[in-house]
């Protein structure tokens, strides 16, 4: 069946390093979703990338989606402790339009 | 806007019990609601598509008997667990889709923490 992995499944970083979350899918996708969930929250949208090849930007997010449109990427640069959470992409499953599925997501832990 | 209101936010149940969960849409009108169980530190798991007027549609896997779906009306749908067992014991997310497009993004409500003892 489908599948959506991220990796890493976790990382810790320091304040103002960077990072990145690789999403990767089993199927091509239409397009592609990031959330973001704080700990003890609930999932709240980031973007949408739609276009092979698209990059798009919010601050000091950078998304990415594969040429291919099967896989994506969020980069985070200089990291912030409100960075806190655990992001998910996610996209159509498989033969629908409107229900989504959700990649494994990696959980960010920033300490000062 | 897009505000999604989900209730009860944590219940604790005996086992045997029945347990409902609403999900409205607050400011927006949602003909499609999705209901998702996230265990701890893992995915959310696509359990249902709620359908204002018609029959939920249930994932592969997902009891339709043990998880009741209402949508009666275009701001509410809710979630019966019903004969609830330990093994319910979850986080149980409502997202709701409005009248855009069908790959619009999700509005989550805050979540409901079920655990049954």
């Amino acid at each position: 069946g489908q599948q959506v992995m991220q990796i890493p499944q976790y990382q810790h970083v320091q304040e103002g390093e960077d990072f990145t979350t690789y999403c990767n899918s089993s199927t091509t996708l239409s397009n592609i979703q990031w959330y973001k969930q704080r700990p003890g929250g609930h999932p709240v949208f980031l973007i949408q990338l739609v276009k092979s090849g698209e990059v798009k930007k919010q601050k000091r997010l950078t998304f990415q989606f594969g040429e291919a449109k099967k896989n994506s990427s969020l980069h985070i640069t200089a990291t912030q402790t409100t960075d806190v959470g655990t992001y998910f992409c996610a996209g159509p499953l498989a033969g629908t339009a409107s229900k989504l599925t959700f990649g494994t997501g990696t959980r960010l832990q920033v300490t000062l | 806007g897009a505000v999604v209101s989900q209730h009860p936010s944590r219940v604790i149940c005996k086992s045997g019990t029945s347990v409902k969960i609403e999900c409205r849409s607050l400011d927006f009108q949602a003909t499609t609601m999705f209901w998702y169980r996230q265990f701890p530190k893992k995915s959310l798991m696509l359990m249902a598509t709620s359908n204002e007027g018609s029959k939920a549609t249930y994932e592969q896997g997902v009891e339709k008997d043990k998880f009741l779906i209402n949508h009666a009306s275009l701001t509410l749908s809710t979630l019966t667990v019903t004969s609830a067992h330990p093994e319910d014991s979850s986080f149980y997310i409502c997202s709701a889709r409005g009248q855009g497009a069908s790959n619009s993004p999700l509005h989550f409500g805050n979540g409901t923490r079920l655990t049954v003892t």
